[in-house]
């Protein structure tokens, strides 16, 4: 899991509440990512920032934010108004500028909606 | 559209058997490929990477090819271990306008039995 911390592990929330997903890195990497994975299927992008206080949606955007004011924290907000928010979520960071950094991932942080 | 196709999906071996993964990408302009392991429950890790150049490249047991030219990749796992079940991720980064774009193949899950 590298030096990518995530919290909580599981997740359980009620519908119609926000709650928020936390993602700590001490890689000194600039950029950060949020995925969602769901059996069976690839990962998909939600958001990811190249640099603090810059953030840019990413293929799954719709009911979720984020917010990036420190380089080393990326916390993902889940709101209301996704429709479908139980899955696997990953946090990811990578070093910019190369598409041949590899992105290290997160141990992920598993949400259930009850 | 950018695709990753991994084949088979799902994989069953006995133990110290070999195996191999294969994928398939139509990603358009081509950067590099990656492999990753992600155990249940946990983030993915990189296994490999290759670029357009390269067409072997090993990392212990397990050794992934590249045909740049059919667009086809595979990894080999040599004498399987309890350990090596997991889901194999492929992973190929597109070049784009602003940067690059990672296409999540749907994974191959393996089950190494005793």
């Amino acid at each position: 899991d590298g030096g990518i911390t995530q919290s909580p592990k599981y997740l359980f929330r009620k519908e119609g509440q926000n709650v928020t997903l936390s993602c700590e890195q001490n890689l000194n990497h600039d950029a950060m990512y949020w995925y969602r994975q769901d059996p069976g299927q690839g990962l998909r992008l939600i958001y990811y920032s190249q640099i603090v206080n810059d953030f840019q949606k990413g293929d799954i955007a719709e009911g979720y934010s984020v917010s990036r004011e420190k380089k080393e924290s990326f916390p993902l907000t889940v709101t209301s108004a996704q429709k479908n928010p139980t899955a696997f979520y990953l946090c990811a960071s990578t070093a910019s500028g190369s598409s041949y950094n590899e992105q290290f991932f997160g141990p992920g942080t598993r949400l259930t909606v009850l | 559209k950018n695709q990753v196709e991994q084949s088979p999906q799902s994989l069953i071996i006995l133990e110290g058997k070999n195996c191999t993964l294969q994928c398939n990408y139509t990603v358009s302009p081509f950067s590099n490929l990656r492999w990753y392991k992600q155990d249940t429950g946990r983030g993915p890790v990189s296994l490999t990477i290759m670029t357009f150049s390269e067409n072997t490249k090993s990392n212990g047991r397990y050794t992934a090819t590249l045909d740049a030219d059919t667009k086809q990749s595979s990894l080999h796992i040599t004498a399987s271990q309890l350990s090596d079940s997991a889901s194999y991720i492929c992973v190929v980064s597109a070049r784009s306008n602003s940067g690059y774009a990672l296409n999540f193949g749907k994974g191959t899950s393996l089950l190494v039995t005793p």
